[in-house]
């Protein structure tokens, strides 16, 4: 199994631009998440989809980000316009429904906003 | 609301030390516990579980027992080695929901 994929693995973009990441969860999972690490803030769930639907966005900091995901294997994250306090890791997850699996994180984004 | 709070770091031992970071939580009902391990520029990988009280999780030498009286989850290692070297987050969901609830993490250097 090639676990979750996530791509690009960094990013450095200037304010203003429009960012795109892009994640594959492991096949057959059913939930996918979109975390955000930064060091004052550890970890931070963004949004997750359950069946390729988005089920509870309530830690999107704002318009400016979005998700999609079009099919079971692709999901993006969207920020437009960037912000320098958009600065951080972002990080794939995905699980299979279960009382109690746990979720299978990807490698990362880096995101750098300068 | 559920949390997760973790004995804070940094911790620094040296090789073949035995290892405790402690979790304890706070939940209603029998939430299942998890321990995962995130190395330096990778994604958090999932180290153990326990899914109800008195089940004992173990990985890779680690071991971790959820303890209902006490609300906690402690991993622990008898040995410690240099590839240890890692952030450790202690994390809970209650059945029939996706949220995972994080503790702060607690980064651990171990000295050769």
């Amino acid at each position: 199994d090639a676990g979750v994929i996530q791509s690009p693995r960094h990013e450095v973009t200037e304010m203003g631009q429009e960012v795109t990441l892009r994640c594959k969860p492991i096949s057959g999972h059913d939930y996918l998440f979109w975390y955000r690490q930064t060091m004052m803030r550890g970890l931070e769930l963004l949004i997750y989809f359950n069946n390729n639907v988005p089920i509870d966005d309530s830690g999107m900091p704002e318009d400016r980000f979005s998700a999609k995901m079009p099919n079971a294997s692709f999901s993006t994250l969207k920020i437009q316009p960037s912000e320098p306090r958009d600065s951080a890791v972002y990080f794939c997850a995905s699980r299979k429904a279960g009382a109690h699996s746990g979720q299978f994180f990807g490698p990362g984004t880096r995101l750098t906003v300068l | 609301g559920d949390s997760v709070t973790q004995m804070e770091g940094p911790v620094t031992l040296s090789e073949e030390a035995f290892l405790t970071i402690n979790c304890t939580y706070t939940a209603t009902g029998y939430p299942s516990l998890f321990w995962y391990v995130q190395y330096p520029g990778e994604g958090l990988q999932l180290l153990l579980k326990a899914t109800k009280a008195d089940d004992k999780g173990s990985n890779k030498g680690f071991e971790a027992t959820y303890r209902k009286e006490t609300t906690s989850f402690h991993l622990e290692k008898g040995s410690v080695q240099v590839s240890d070297s890692a952030v450790y987050f202690c994390a809970l969901v209650h059945q029939g929901a996706q949220k995972l609830v994080f503790g702060q993490g607690t980064r651990l250097t171990i000295n050769p």
